[in-house]
């Protein structure tokens, strides 16, 4: 199985739509991130979670919230969706003990009509 | 401002051959630089971190290298091969946000047979 899970995998909707993507992980790692990623752009870093408590903005925050529910479960929700973002999605954990690297989820392709 | 600068013209190389990746920065001080692989479709996969005290690191046919005054870091991958094909990210450590890692945009390799 495997460590960093997604679900959806692909997910179109519609503008004005509320729409939760969800991420858990087997790693026991206590980081957990949310990225988005659009053609030439990268990815860029949209919330991160040091622990259950610790819940911190990213880059691109605008538009997006999250729950962390338990240490192994993030959730990205975009509470009015939009056209622009439209985007593939990945949630990505790391070990603050260990080595600082990230492991990513398969993503989620969004596309908002 | 902060800038990672990866070629995003897509590298094409013979089989055999040593393909060079390159990951231009400005206005960082990372305390560590990760490259990473990225298949169509899936999560970027973590190859290799290098440290800012260390001028190369390798693993298998993988050989990273990181000039911290020219603010360069050099990938390379010797003896290609056709599964070598991907698109592969730098990422730095923010040391201003958190220790946030921040991507490049990444380039595409082609290794043809």
């Amino acid at each position: 199985d495997a460590d960093v899970t997604q679900t959806p995998r692909n997910r179109i909707t519609k503008t004005g739509k509320r729409i939760m993507l969800e991420c858990s992980q087997t790693k026991g790692h206590d980081r957990m991130y949310w990225y988005r990623q659009d053609p030439g752009l990268g990815l860029r870093l949209i919330y991160y979670s040091f622990d259950v408590k610790d819940i911190n903005k990213g880059e691109i925050s605008d538009g997006y919230s999250v729950s962390r529910q338990a240490q192994a479960k993030f959730s990205l929700s975009l509470e009015s969706a939009i056209p622009n973002q439209t985007a593939l999605y990945f949630c990505a954990t790391s070990d603050s003990s260990g080595g600082y690297e990230q492991y990513f989820g398969p993503g989620t392709r969004l596309t908002v009509t | 401002s902060q800038k990672i600068e990866q070629n995003s013209e897509a590298l094409n190389i013979q089989e055999g051959k040593t393909a060079t990746l390159t990951c231009n920065y400005t206005n960082y001080s990372p305390a560590y630089l990760q490259w990473y692989r990225q298949d169509p479709g899936r999560g970027p996969v973590f190859l290799l971190l290098i440290r800012e005290n260390e001028k190369e690191k390798r693993k298998e046919r993988l050989k990273v290298t990181f000039d911290t005054t020219l603010k360069q870091s050099l990938f390379h991958i010797t003896a290609s091969q056709p599964a070598d094909s991907a698109t592969y990210l730098c990422a730095l450590r923010n040391n201003n946000a958190g220790n946030m890692l921040t991507f490049g945009g990444g380039t595409r390799l082609m290794v043809k047979p």
